[in-house]
């Protein structure tokens, strides 16, 4: 899975609790990316960073926050989980655009299974 | 909405036959890029096709484009069971590479 690790790999919690997956790369990947996954909804895009503590938001953001403070960890926090939130979550890294390419092959770590309930 | 949408949601055939998956997308792009996932795993690249590109290969793989369309397929000839998987197709949207939206994938099996 190119150097990325996603912790934990399970967890089951309860509405209204604050919950933080954590994505780790070895790669040194400027760009890091945290996706949900769901039945007949393919992978959509939740937040994205482009650096250390330069991020974005995806498709669909609302209810999640991230934070980069190193090169190789990206965090994804959801404040006050609700059910909806119950999903796969992959975290990607790619190296970023480079001069004259715009290419973007992404790397997905192995995901995280998390259950709201 | 999505960008990518992937024709058919699923597919079975024998091993041995190729297997064609097609993904229509609404926007103008820089490139597009298959993904292959196997059941519980993260998602591996296949290959990428630039814009510019009309047809390309890797392997048992090949990828048309057709810009004016706005579709691409994937053919993988000579099937194997380890070819059982979902395919994703992914394009930039245009936004100049920094996001990816993917399409909800073709689920191919690939009988023994």
């Amino acid at each position: 899975d190119a150097g990325i690790t996603q912790s934990p790999r399970h967890k089951v919690t309860e509405t209204g609790t604050p919950v933080t997956l954590r994505c780790h790369q070895t790669e040194n990947h400027r760009y890091m990316y945290w996706y949900r996954q769901d039945p007949g909804h393919g992978l959509r895009l939740i937040h994205y960073s482009y650096g250390v503590k330069d991020t974005d938001k995806g498709e669909v953001s609302d209810g999640y926050s991230v934070s980069r403070s190193k090169t190789e960890d990206f965090l994804l926090t959801l404040e006050s989980a609700t059910s909806s939130q119950t999903s796969v979550y992959f975290c990607a890294i790619s190296e970023g655009l480079t001069s004259g390419s715009l290419d973007n092959e992404q790397f997905f770590g192995p995901g995280t299974r998390l259950t709201v309930l | 909405s999505q960008q990518g949408e992937e024709d058919p949601q699923a597919l079975s055939i024998q091993e041995g036959e190729n297997a064609t998956m097609n993904c229509s997308y609404k926007t103008s792009i820089n490139n597009l890029q298959w993904y292959r996932q196997n059941s519980g795993r993260g998602l591996v690249h296949l290959i990428l096709i630039r814009s510019n590109e009309r047809e390309k290969h890797s392997g048992r793989l090949r990828v048309t484009l057709d810009t004016s369309k706005k579709s691409s397929s994937l053919l993988i000839t000579a099937s194997r069971a380890a070819d059982t998987a979902s395919y994703f197709c992914a394009t930039d949207a245009g936004t100049g590479g920094f996001k990816t939206i993917f399409g909800a994938g073709t689920r191919l099996f690939v009988k023994a």
